[in-house]
């Protein structure tokens, strides 16, 4: 099994952008799909990134998603923050034994 | 619209074995597969199980294989998980989410429930 790694926590201001990164820790990163959840406070996930770059309707466009495999990383980029965007925010993807992997999380804080 | 109503959590003691489940609507459920994920006050999120849209496969997590079950009664448009031999670490948050691709599992969730709260304590 692989483990998705992403920061602890960040912050950034209104109106600004903000990148959360993913990194798999081994096997590549394009091999199977990383999909993205906003978890505000006391609320459950919520699709907003899935298949590596795909947006539900309904998510804003300020939401996008890439993988890179130079560093064998996704990447979840909000620009345009608005305070409503503080939350968590969870990588996910799927290991080829069938088994769903999921990041630790990420709070951000729009201050 | 998809809606997805867990009950069935509450304090159960060490060794108990609840029977949590997932009321489906808004959506054929005899046609997607569905997961069960887990959230421990304060954590990130787990992934549990899941069962195929008819069935016919189900795949755990380590951490439950052998004491969790997941099943499905698409007469009924309902999920369960079955929960043996809980343990403290068992303690959380259970989600019910659909997989967003007809048949068999995408391995991802485009609705959850609202979750059920499993406390274990003696």
């Amino acid at each position: 099994n692989f483990l998705l790694t992403q920061p602890h926590s960040v912050s950034e201001s209104p109106g600004k952008t903000v990148t959360i990164s993913c990194t798999r820790s081994s096997g590549s990163i394009a091999s199977n799909y990383v999909h993205w959840y906003q978890q505000r406070p006391g609320t459950s996930p919520t699709f907003v990134i899935y298949e590596d770059n795909q947006r539900p309707s309904g998510v804003p466009d300020r939401f996008s998603g890439s993988i890179d495999s130079s560093s064998n990383s996704a990447s979840l980029t909000i620009s345009g923050l608005k305070t409503e965007d503080e939350a968590d925010y969870y990588c996910q993807s799927f290991d080829s034994s069938n088994y769903v992997v999921f990041g630790g999380g990420t709070k951000l804080t729009v201050l | 619209q998809v809606h997805l109503v867990e009950s069935g959590g509450g304090v159960v003691q060490p060794g108990m074995s609840p029977r949590l489940s997932c009321a489906a609507s808004g959506f054929t459920f005899s046609d997607y597969a569905m997961h069960w994920v887990r959230q421990a006050p304060g954590k990130g999120l787990e992934w549990v199980a899941v069962i195929w849209y008819d069935g016919t496969k189900k795949y755990y997590a380590d951490s439950v294989k052998g004491r969790f079950t997941i099943s499905r009664d698409n007469s009924k448009n309902t999920l369960f998980l079955q929960m043996d031999s809980l343990r403290a670490e068992d303690t959380g948050l259970y989600y019910c989410a659909r997989d967003p691709h007809y048949g068999d599992s995408a391995w991802e969730f485009d609705s959850w429930g609202q979750g059920t709260l499993v406390t274990v304590s003696s």
